[in-house]
């Protein structure tokens, strides 16, 4: 069965830093998405992404977040320089279209230190 | 704008009893996609179901039933005979696609099962 793909699967970052999540969706899905999900927490949607460009975003998703697709089968999440709050389960999924099943990553669980 | 509610935050029972996880949404749309995920404690998120507003027939898959009615705009999820393996946080979510392609979720409720 098709997966979505994320990479790393833990990453702890000192405070300020970049950092890069990476997603590999399923390859016939159109729409891509990234969620947080802090610890304890329910799971909270930051941005969707849609032929090429973001569709839509949550309050969350500030200037410190961007989403790219940089060849065709990569969607990555960058946060510029990360804060101590930013520490999260950080989940890709993807959909074939709005209102289909969304198929969850595994989920990088970022640790801001 | 969209809403789900899992009024219950924790809920913990003895194996092979059955148990209902309530979940309580709010829609303007009258399309609409209603799902729930399970998350066990290794922490990823898997999808249980997905129904559409226009289908309100009641689900059966195993052990696992799901009653959808519109006229509570609810949709809640039983479990019969419980087991230890359906421990796990449980998830509602709702998506309107004719608004944009966000899942809103509830906040989950926390299922634990007893031996």
């Amino acid at each position: 069965e098709p997966e979505v793909t994320q990479t790393p699967s833990h990453q702890v970052t000192q405070m300020g830093q970049e950092v890069i999540l990476r997603c590999v969706p399923i390859s016939n899905h159109l729409y891509f998405y990234w969620y947080r999900q802090i610890l304890g927490q329910k799971v909270e949607f930051l941005v969707s992404f849609y032929n090429n460009e973001i569709s839509e975003k949550s309050e969350i998703f500030d200037d410190q977040f961007s989403v790219e697709r940089p060849d065709g089968s990569n969607f990555t999440l960058k946060i510029r320089s990360t804060k101590l709050e930013d520490s999260a389960m950080y989940f890709c999924a993807s959909s074939a279209w709005t209102g289909s099943g969304y198929t969850f990553g595994s989920g990088t669980r970022l640790t801001v230190v | 704008a969209q809403k789900v509610t899992q009024a219950q935050t924790e809920i913990s029972v003895v194996e092979k009893e059955d148990v209902t996880l309530d979940c309580v949404y709010e829609t303007r749309d009258t399309t609409y996609y209603l799902f729930w995920y399970k998350q066990p404690p290794s922490g990823e998120l898997v999808f249980l179901i997905r129904r559409n507003s226009f289908d309100e027939q009641n689900e059966i898959s195993g052990r696992y039933s799901w009653n959808f009615q519109k006229s509570t705009s609810s949709f809640n999820f039983t479990i019969t005979a419980s087991q230890v393996v359906d421990s796990a946080v449980y998830f509602c979510a709702l998506s309107e696609p004719t608004s944009g392609s966000r899942l809103t979720f509830g906040e989950g409720t926390q299922l634990t099962v007893n031996p």
